[in-house]
């Protein structure tokens, strides 16, 4: 099956800091997502962007499908981001989420 | 729009009984909703695709028969921990995709099981 990783597995910031997490997967996809799950275990949903570059706020990522990875950028990091960021991926399909092992991000003050 | 409701969201358990965890499409309807266990420190893995008015897809490796799928409706997906083990506690959440394919999945609060 689809192999999907995740870089670096664990992160530190300095509040205000900015970082950049990568995804990359094996195979071709058809949807891509990335998800922040806060201490709680909630899974927000962040993005779903199989391909091209969207923004929100202080958050936004990039996929370039061609060659089979994804980064989700963060900006002036605030201690609220901390938690796990998953990247998740569809190969085709009505087919599951499979997901990566995460970045585990501690945003201290 | 495509808010899924998960229940109950922590259940703690006596050793050998069953536990069953509701996963609800609030505002649309799904053919098919994904079950998903995570250990601490691990990331999702799937246990079972649901599918509505059919049998349940179980990955490689989860039992069929302990980790019970009723999916009775476009809205509503069930999953029933029977008879269970201290090795059964976990994270236990439910994904759920709008009917069009091309669409992000949207996933439940979870539910923190312990077994005791």
């Amino acid at each position: 099956g689809i192999q999907v990783e995740q870089s670096p597995p664990d992160l530190i910031l300095q509040e205000g800091a900015n970082s950049t997490l990568r995804c990359n997967f094996s195979d071709s996809v058809n949807n891509l997502q990335w998800f922040h799950q806060n201490p709680w275990g909630q899974l927000i949903n962040l993005f779903y962007i199989p391909s091209g570059t969207k923004q929100n706020g202080r958050l936004s990522a990039t996929t370039v499908a061609t060659e089979r990875y994804s980064l989700l950028y963060i900006s002036s990091s605030q201690t609220t981001d901390s938690g796990v960021y998953f990247c998740a991926v569809v190969v085709s399909g009505n087919t599951p989420l499979v997901f990566g092992k995460g970045t585990r991000l501690s945003v201290i003050a | 729009g495509a808010v899924v409701s998960q229940h109950p969201s922590r259940v703690i358990c006596k050793s050998g009984t069953s536990v069953k965890i509701e996963c609800r499409s609030l505002d649309f309807q799904a053919t098919t909703m994904f079950w998903y266990r995570q250990f601490p420190k691990q990331s999702l893995m799937l246990m079972a695709t649901s599918n509505e008015g059919s049998k349940a897809t179980y990955e490689q490796g989860v039992e069929k028969d302990k980790f019970l799928i009723n999916h009775a409706s476009l809205t509503l997906s069930t999953l029933t921990v029977t008879s269970a083990h201290p090795e059964d506690s976990s994270f236990y959440i439910c994904g759920v995709r709008p009917s069009s394919y091309n669409s992000p999945l949207h996933f439940g609060n979870g539910t923190r099981l312990t077994v005791t």
